[in-house]
């Protein structure tokens, strides 16, 4: 099992510029997350989805969409991207059924100028 | 949502058992006690995670407060690679809304 996987690594945008952060896993989790982690701070809740066609808010949504067409992928679109933005984006897997446990990917670095 | 509350930072030396507390007070019955901790420049790891009793595993014990309101992780022996940032998290029933809050940096010295 490859776990959680994001792509790319590193990006840098420059304000405006649109790009989805790309989130996938091999576990057949129904529910997966995003988070976003601002530098010496705790990590945020963008979005999360608790199946295929459901996606709902976290604490910190706005500027971000997120669909859910697949069980395996959990894209995370930027619209239009602020220096604000700039940030390290996790998303996670979590299996609900056995052992409640979630799993993180190794995060893409995020900057915007 | 339910919050919790955690020391900013503690420091422990090697070897020593290490308390890290929580502090929960408006848990609800369903609510399970999630921690997490985060190396530097990882993503966070699952550690431990409780409803009522109290639960061991390999990395760690979790003490929960007969009233609920409160726990305690306990590392038996720390070692310098626990050093990290430790959070307590709250989720009950089938809702994925994971809040983390700020955490526990935990300093473990030689």
């Amino acid at each position: 099992n490859a776990g959680v996987t994001q792509t790319p690594k590193f990006q840098v945008l420059k304000t405006g510029q649109s790009m989805t952060l790309q989130c996938a896993q091999d576990m057949n989790h129904e529910y997966m997350s995003w988070y976003r982690q601002d530098p010496g701070m705790g990590l945020r809740l963008i979005h999360y989805s608790v199946g295929a066609g459901i996606t709902d808010q976290g604490e910190v949504p706005n500027g971000y969409n997120v669909s859910r067409s697949t069980t395996e992928d959990f894209p995370l679109r930027l619209l239009s991207a602020a220096p604000s933005q700039t940030s390290v984006y996790f998303c996670a897997s979590r299996d609900r059924v056995v052992t409640d446990t979630q799993y993180f990917g190794p995060g893409t670095r995020l900057t915007v100028l | 949502d339910a919050k919790t509350t955690q020391p900013n930072s503690m420091e422990s030396n090697e070897e020593e058992p290490v308390h890290l507390p929580c502090n929960h007070s408006t848990i609800s019955g369903t609510d399970y006690i999630h921690w997490y901790r985060q190396l530097p420049s990882q993503g966070p790891e699952y550690v431990i995670h409780g409803l009522t009793s109290n639960v061991n595993n390999r990395m760690a014990s979790l003490a929960i407060a007969e009233d609920r309101k409160s726990s305690t992780l306990i590392l038996h022996r720390a070692t310098l690679r626990d050093a990290a940032v430790y959070y307590c998290i709250l989720n009950g029933g089938a809702t994925n809304k994971l809040i983390f809050g700020t955490g526990t940096l935990l300093a473990v010295q030689p």
